[in-house]
């Protein structure tokens, strides 16, 4: 799997948009970018995925740019209870392997 | 989504003692199951891969005869940490696909393992 790149960490008000940025500038073509998070003390959560278009669901947006070398993670209005290190991972859906590599993540702490 | 559970969710244990933690898809069959050892303010370490009816593939560095990996069905997975020191002491997660389903991983809600 391909190496990603995100900052340590990230302060955001709540109720604004948190925008969290990762490089994955060595992706190959059929490595897909995956977001989860993890609460203090629990398992990580996944939060969306995505391989060249922009991804929306009910918990956050995806935004890829067009050489797909890096990445943004929106949580449109971000509140209280999303504080937690957020991971991006780059990987082959059904790969050989299957394994997810967990790099550092970025601690998003949201500001009351 | 789909959900994995953990059991039991904390444990404290004597150096010297063995203990096993359980990890069970709820409500779907997972082939694989990956164990991870967290310790405070690090990431996820990948341990193993646990294989339904096979034995586990181990990562670099992991003691396979320290940390026995038992996948005997398609909704448990049981890792088990012998001879257990305060070393050992640390968050273990598990997580698993969906069989015929590898777009998302659903992870358990750890495991905080205190040897003393």
């Amino acid at each position: 799997d391909a190496k990603t790149t995100q900052p340590p960490s990230m302060d955001c008000a709540e109720g604004r948009a948190a925008n969290l940025p990762c490089n994955h500038s060595t992706i190959s073509g059929n490595e897909y970018v995956y977001w989860y998070r993890q609460i203090h003390s629990q398992g990580p959560q996944y939060i969306i995925h995505g391989l060249k278009n922009n991804e929306t669901n009910e918990m956050a947006s995806l935004i890829i740019t067009e050489d797909r070398k890096s990445s943004t993670l929106i949580l449109p209005h971000a509140t209280l209870r999303d504080t937690a290190v957020y991971y991006c991972i780059v990987r082959v859906p059904g790969g050989a392997t299957n394994k997810l590599i967990f790099g550092t993540g970025t601690l998003l702490a949201v500001q009351p | 989504g789909a959900v994995v559970s953990q059991h039991p969710s904390r444990v404290i244990c004597k150096s010297g003692t063995s203990v096993k933690i359980e990890c069970r898809s709820l409500d779907f069959q997972a082939t694989t199951m990956f164990w991870y050892r967290q310790f405070p303010k690090q990431s996820l370490m990948l341990m193993a891969t646990s294989n339904e009816g096979s034995k586990a593939t181990y990562e670099q560095g992991v003691e396979k005869d320290k940390f026995l990996i038992n996948h005997a069905s398609l909704t448990l997975s049981t890792l088990t940490v012998t001879s257990a020191h305060p070393e050992d002491s640390s968050f273990y997660i598990c997580s698993a696909y969906k069989q015929g389903m590898n777009t998302e991983a659903f992870f358990g809600q750890g495991t905080r393992l205190t040897v003393v």
